[in-house]
């Protein structure tokens, strides 16, 4: 059964730092991989997806790394703003086959970011 | 551009009553889940559908009953409420399978005492 673990649960940082928050899986057949952002009350945005094929995936101040041989990925957030406080979620697809395991995603529990002003 | 629609937002139930929430997509997507997301438990998939008029069991269907009438709805039903089903619920859409990416719904929270 796959997991996915996201260290730390929690981080709090000054505005204007570099951050990486981490996610790793158990089993490296994973199809492919997606950080998501969640604000208090709200639902999930999707930030970046990684196909199993790729090594990574840019969006503006995001940057997603995969390494799937060791089963993690990292999410790079450059020049943090308070506007940045979520919390991250890091969900993981297995290998497509049939049955339920090729449609869902395993979630991580989340990292809680706070960028302090 | 309204994407995923869940009603109600927000929802208390007593012990054996039943309800139904409602997911809506207006984007043709093919695929739509269920989940519930719990206090140190993380998002976990209750059901799902890979098109209309299907429906298929994820990994925490007990209590719950799902139905996917028409493409872009998918409902989620409690026939017996219990407290255990108090929860935060949501609904997420994708194009196809695997490819694109999960759109999600805002949430209904429900309690049920």
């Amino acid at each position: 059964k796959q997991e996915v673990t996201q260290i730390p649960a929690a981080l709090s940082v000054p505005e204007g730092e570099n951050l990486v928050l981490n996610c790793s899986f158990t089993d490296s057949a994973i199809y492919n991989l997606q950080w998501f952002r969640q604000d208090p009350g709200k639902g999930l945005t999707s930030l970046l997806l990684i196909q199993s094929s790729q090594r990574e995936q840019t969006s503006g101040r995001l940057n997603a790394s995969l390494d799937k041989s060791s089963g993690r990925s990292t999410l790079y957030i450059a020049a943090s703003q308070p506007g940045d406080s979520a919390t991250y979620l890091c969900a993981v697809r297995r290998v497509k086959g049939s049955g339920a395991g090729s449609y869902q995603l395993t979630f991580g529990k989340g990292t809680k970011l706070s960028v302090i002003p | 551009n309204a994407g995923v629609t869940q009603t109600p937002k927000f929802r208390v139930l007593k012990t054996g009553q039943s309800m139904t929430l409602l997911c809506a997509q207006d984007m043709n997507h093919e695929y739509m889940y269920w989940y519930r997301q719990d206090p140190g438990m993380g998002l976990r998939l209750i059901h799902y559908s890979v098109g209309e008029g299907t429906t298929a069991k994820g990994e925490v269907p007990d209590g719950y009953n799902v139905s996917r009438l028409k493409k872009q709805n998918f409902l989620l039903g409690l026939e017996s409420a219990a407290p255990s089903q108090t929860s935060v619920y949501f609904c997420a859409s994708e194009l196809t399978e695997g490819g694109y990416g999960y759109t999600f719904g805002s949430g209904t929270r429900l309690t049920v005492v």
